[in-house]
């Protein structure tokens, strides 16, 4: 079965340090990996995803992400963090195959402290 | 502009009554997806459609119905057999096609008994 872990419920990080959020899945086959992010009281905004080429992906408002074939892993990184960043993150796959729906991590918590 | 729309934003459901939450998209998206989210949590698959006039049951079926006469609408009706059903529904719709295609996430629904 497929399956999405996020091993950490919450992240705390400084504003201006760098921040990682980790991810790691079980999936038969090479899947296609996302990352999105949810503010309070708000849908899920797309942040970036790993289709296929290079394993660095960037994404949007400064995130990239990188794909780790052998450790089975996509961790959502980024240089300098912001206390905009704080929101909930979640990590998701989706088979290759026709008509196969997303997987959702738990989703991390990250929260930035000024 | 191409989107997915949820109403109402906020709606409070007296015990026993059924409710419909609404779920609209202009963007020609054959699958469309209902999700619980209870506070600080991930999300849980309700019900979700790849094709007008089917549907399929996800992970936390029991005490909801929809329907997918129209391609452009699924609603979700939270019925008096959903004992908790206090949460945050979120919407989404996605093509069916295995091209690394996201999912895209309306606004959400705050569900409140009272």
């Amino acid at each position: 079965a497929q399956s999405v872990a996020q091993p950490e419920d919450q992240v705390n990080v400084a504003e201006g340090n760098p921040l990682t959020v980790k991810c790691t899945y079980s999936v038969s086959g090479n899947p296609y990996l996302f990352w999105y992010v949810q503010y309070p009281n708000r849908g899920l905004q797309f942040l970036l995803k790993y289709i296929t080429g290079d394993n660095l992906v960037k994404g949007s408002y400064g995130f990239e992400a990188e794909f780790n074939k052998s450790q089975t892993s996509f961790h959502l990184k980024k240089p300098s963090a912001l206390v905009s960043d704080s929101a909930l993150y979640f990590c998701a796959v989706r088979d290759r195959g026709y008509g196969q729906n997303f997987v959702f991590g738990p989703g991390t918590r990250l929260s930035v402290l000024p | 502009d191409g989107g997915i729309t949820q109403s109402p934003k906020y709606l409070f459901r007296k015990e026993g009554q059924n409710v419909t939450l609404s779920c609209e998209q202009n963007l020609n998206h054959d699958a469309m997806y209902w999700y619980r989210q209870d506070p600080g949590q991930g999300l849980r698959l309700i019900y979700y459609s790849q094709i007008v006039n089917d549907f399929q049951k996800g992970d936390i079926a029991e005490g909801y119905s929809v329907s997918r006469e129209k391609k452009e609408s699924f609603p979700l009706t939270v019925t008096s057999a959903q004992k908790n059903p206090t949460a945050f529904y979120l919407c989404a719709s996605s093509i069916v096609g295995g091209q690394g295609y996201g999912y895209t996430f309306g606004s959400g629904t705050r569900l409140t008994v009272v």
